[in-house]
């Protein structure tokens, strides 16, 4: 199993601004992912970061708007940048810890409000 | 394309009520198929999982799901429902040999009446 920590839990911010969103799982892990889940939708996936490349980004998604760290296999970030009302959602941080074929382990997620 | 369709949006019931949430998918090629739960103000957490074998999966807390595959659905059951049962049910599917990507439903909230 794998326990994700995300930060922040929640945030309201200003449109045009950026939020950082921090993942930090409590072993190592090669595939990261994530998601995002606007309000009464179902969580679409972002992108996928790998350690030591470049974040594969789902049709949608490109990586001016939401660009993601992975500096080692316990750490990644996304960031949600010139935000705007439509960026109001859940994003949460995903990992699959022993490959292929097994369960994704999910963060609380980060509550994001844009005013 | 690949979906996955979640049939109720909002199911209510009483504790000791029986339990059928709908879930239907589109995918191409052989599926891992996932039902997640979330309880309010807590993590998504895998209640069951079919990657292959017998298509009946038995979960945590007395859940079961049954792969039908010429139905291409893999609906969600529990006997007999309790006021802790209270929470948003995701189903999800990825390819087989998939690393961890999921294609979601939009999720099924339960409220159980005590």
């Amino acid at each position: 199993s794998a326990v994700i920590s995300q930060k922040p839990s929640r945030d309201i911010c200003q449109r045009g601004t950026s939020l950082t969103i921090q993942c930090q799982v409590d072993s190592q892990v090669t595939m990261m992912f994530w998601y995002r889940q606007q309000p009464g939708q179902s969580l679409t996936l972002i992108a996928t970061a790998n350690q030591g490349s470049e974040a594969t980004y789902e049709s949608g998604f490109v990586i001016d708007k939401f660009p993601i760290s992975r500096p080692n296999l316990t750490f990644s970030t996304l960031t949600v940048s010139n935000m705007s009302p439509e960026d109001s959602s859940i994003y949460l941080c995903s990992v699959d810890v022993q490959g292929m074929n097994t369960e994704a382990f999910f963060g609380q997620g980060t509550r994001l409000t844009v005013v | 394309a690949q979906s996955v369709s979640q049939h109720n949006h909002h199911v209510i019931l009483s504790e000791a009520a029986s339990l059928e949430l709908g879930c239907n998918y589109s995918y191409g090629g052989t599926v891992n198929l996932f039902w997640y739960v979330q309880y309010p103000g807590q993590h998504l957490q895998l209640l069951l999982k079919y990657f292959s074998g017998d298509p009946l999966v038995k979960g945590i807390k007395g859940f079961e799901a049954e792969f039908i595959k010429s139905k291409f659905s893999f609906n969600l059951r529990k006997p007999s429902v309790q006021w802790s049962d209270t929470a948003e049910y995701f189903c999800a599917v990825n390819g087989r040999g998939s690393q961890g990507n999921l294609i979601f439903g939009k999720g099924t909230k339960l409220s159980v009446k005590p």
